[in-house]
C-alpha cells in the first residue's frame, strides 16, 4: 500500500557535523510533508513542513527539500548538537484525497557522538 | 501558552477493562486527531474531530475504540474490553485550523500497557 516510509533507521554523527535524514514517499498526491523531533517518552515535537508548490523551505538550523520528481524528502539539521539526539520522523497529507491525518514513516533515530 | 495535554500519562489495565483516555488541546484549536503508537513505530491515526464533529473515524482498529468531543474542546477517546494488543501510546494533537494538511501539535501521550 501507500505509505511514508524512511532509508535508514538509525544515522549517528559527530556533534558540530550536519545530518541528513531521509525520507521516500509513494502516494504521489500528497501535498503537505512535516518533520517532527519525538524525544524518549515525549510527544512528537514539530520542525518544520512544506507544501508540495515548495522544494525547499529553511529554519533555524534545519532545511527541507522536497523532490517530488523521485517522490523524496530530506531533512538537514546544521551544526548538530547534543540535544538534537531523538527519533525524526517524516509525516505526509493528501489533503484533496479526503484524508485527514497524517500519515507517518516509521522513524530514523539520530545519535549525536561527542 | 499551554500545550496540549492528556491523562494519564500511563494507564495499565487488565484484559477485557474498559479505559477512558483525556485529551484536552490548545485552546481555540479547531482540530483534534487522535493517533495510536506501537513501539518503535511511527503514529498511525486514528480520528479526526472539527470542533465536535468527528469527521474521519477510518483508523479506528475495532468497534471497541469510541471517541467523542462533545463541546468542541476536550476529548475523550475510549477503548472497551480491552487487548494486548491494544497496549501501545495514544497520542493526541490539535491543530489550530481544519484538516490535516496543517502544523498539529501533540500531547505527550497516555501509555496504555493491558496486562
Amino acid at each position: 500500500g501507500e505509505s511514508v516510509g524512511l532509508h535508514l533507521p538509525t544515522l549517528s554523527v559527530q556533534e558540530g557535523d550536519n545530518s541528513i535524514i531521509n525520507c521516500a514517499y509513494s502516494n504521489s498526491a500528497s501535498d503537505y510533508f512535516i518533520w517532527y523531533k519525538q524525544e524518549s517518552g515525549k510527544g512528537p515535537q514539530f520542525i518544520i513542513d512544506i507544501r508540495s508548490n515548495m522544494d525547499k523551505r529553511q529554519g533555524q538550523r534545519v532545511t527541507v527539500l522536497l523532490n517530488k520528481t523521485v517522490k523524496h524528502l530530506s531533512l538537514q539539521i546544521a551544526a548538530t548538537q547534543p540535544g538534537d539526539s531523538a527519533v525524526y520522523f517524516c509525516a505526509e497529507n493528501n489533503s484533496g484525497g479526503g484524508a485527514d491525518g497524517l500519515t507517518f514513516g516509521k522513524g530514523t533515530h539520530l545519535i549525536i557522538q561527542p | 501558552g499551554a500545550g496540549v495535554s492528556q491523562s494519564p500519562r500511563y494507564k495499565v489495565a487488565k484484559r477485557g477493562q474498559d479505559v477512558a483516555l483525556r485529551c484536552d488541546p490548545i485552546s481555540g484549536h479547531v482540530s483534534l486527531f487522535w493517533y495510536q503508537q506501537a513501539l518503535g513505530q511511527g503514529p498511525e491515526f486514528l480520528t479526526y474531530f472539527q470542533n465536535e464533529a468527528q469527521l474521519d473515524k477510518s483508523g479506528l482498529p475495532s468497534d471497541r475504540f469510541f471517541a467523542e468531543r462533545p463541546e468542541g474542546s476536550v476529548s475523550t477517546l475510549k477503548i472497551q474490553r480491552t487487548q494486548q494488543e491494544d497496549s501501545a501510546v495514544y497520542l493526541c494533537a490539535s491543530s489550530l485550523t481544519g484538516g490535516g494538511s496543517y502544523e498539529q501539535y501533540f500531547g505527550p501521550g497516555t501509555r496504555l500497557t493491558v496486562t
